[in-house]
């Protein structure tokens, strides 16, 4: 089954803790990105990649790394994370080959920074 | 100026009414557009994407006006399940591929 597998899909740390948010496809998309959604203010992409090794801020990037050494993996990392990244937060990814091609969402990562 | 704007609601409509939501683009890169839904802390899910002609799926129309540079979705005898955020999405060209850009989404509430 295609999908976007996004691990833990809950998660309560404490600040300064670092954390991973893992991201997986199966279906070999070139683009992934990964969203933070916050009440009122709607998606706001964190960072996005092209493609292996490429990867770029999106709107929110401070306090947030990403890597993606494979096609099908791009993790988030919180280093040293703060109370203001609790959020809800999705990884996407889609194609490159026709302009026509949608995003394909993860279920979801709940976390709380206390 | 944000580059994909929607009105946020809510539209709170009854059962059986006709909605319409729209959603305008500033860059005229932009190369696709889709409508997607979002139920409440859940992940969006496509809904339709929008051709240049418009297209229709059962109660659902989109329609792309390139000239205004806009969207919009048109609700058909609207259900109950049919509350939820829509979200405009427009994939804007950029060094050859295309970076989807969300609209912030707009709330539907359809009461009895």
């Amino acid at each position: 089954e295609a999908q976007v597998t996004q691990n833990p899909r809950y998660l309560i740390t404490v600040t300064g803790k670092k954390l991973t948010v893992t991201c997986s496809q199966n279906m070999n998309h070139e683009y992934m990105s990964w969203y933070r959604q916050d009440p009122g203010l709607g998606l706001r992409q964190i960072y996005y990649s092209m493609n292996v090794e490429v990867t770029d801020k999106g709107d929110v990037p401070e306090g947030y790394k990403v890597s993606r050494k494979e096609k099908r993996n791009f993790p988030l990392i919180l280093e040293s994370p703060s109370p203001n990244q609790t959020s809800l937060y999705f990884c996407a990814s889609s194609s490159w080959g026709p302009p026509n091609s949608p995003l394909h969402f993860g279920n979801g990562t709940r976390l709380t920074v206390t | 100026r944000k580059e994909v704007e929607q009105d946020p609601g809510p539209f709170n409509v009854p059962e059986g009414a006709t909605v319409a939501f729209n959603c305008t683009y500033s860059n005229s890169a932009s190369q696709s557009f889709f409508w997607y839904r979002q139920d409440c802390r859940k992940e969006p899910k496509l809904l339709m994407s929008v051709y240049s002609s418009g297209n229709e799926d059962g109660r659902f129309t989109a329609q792309l006006n390139r000239a205004s540079q806009y969207i919009s979705l048109l609700i058909r005898d609207s259900k109950l399940s049919d509350s939820a955020t829509y979200l405009c999405v427009v994939n804007i060209a950029s060094g050859g591929s295309y970076i989807p850009t969300f609209g912030r989404g707009t709330s539907l509430i359809v009461h009895p």
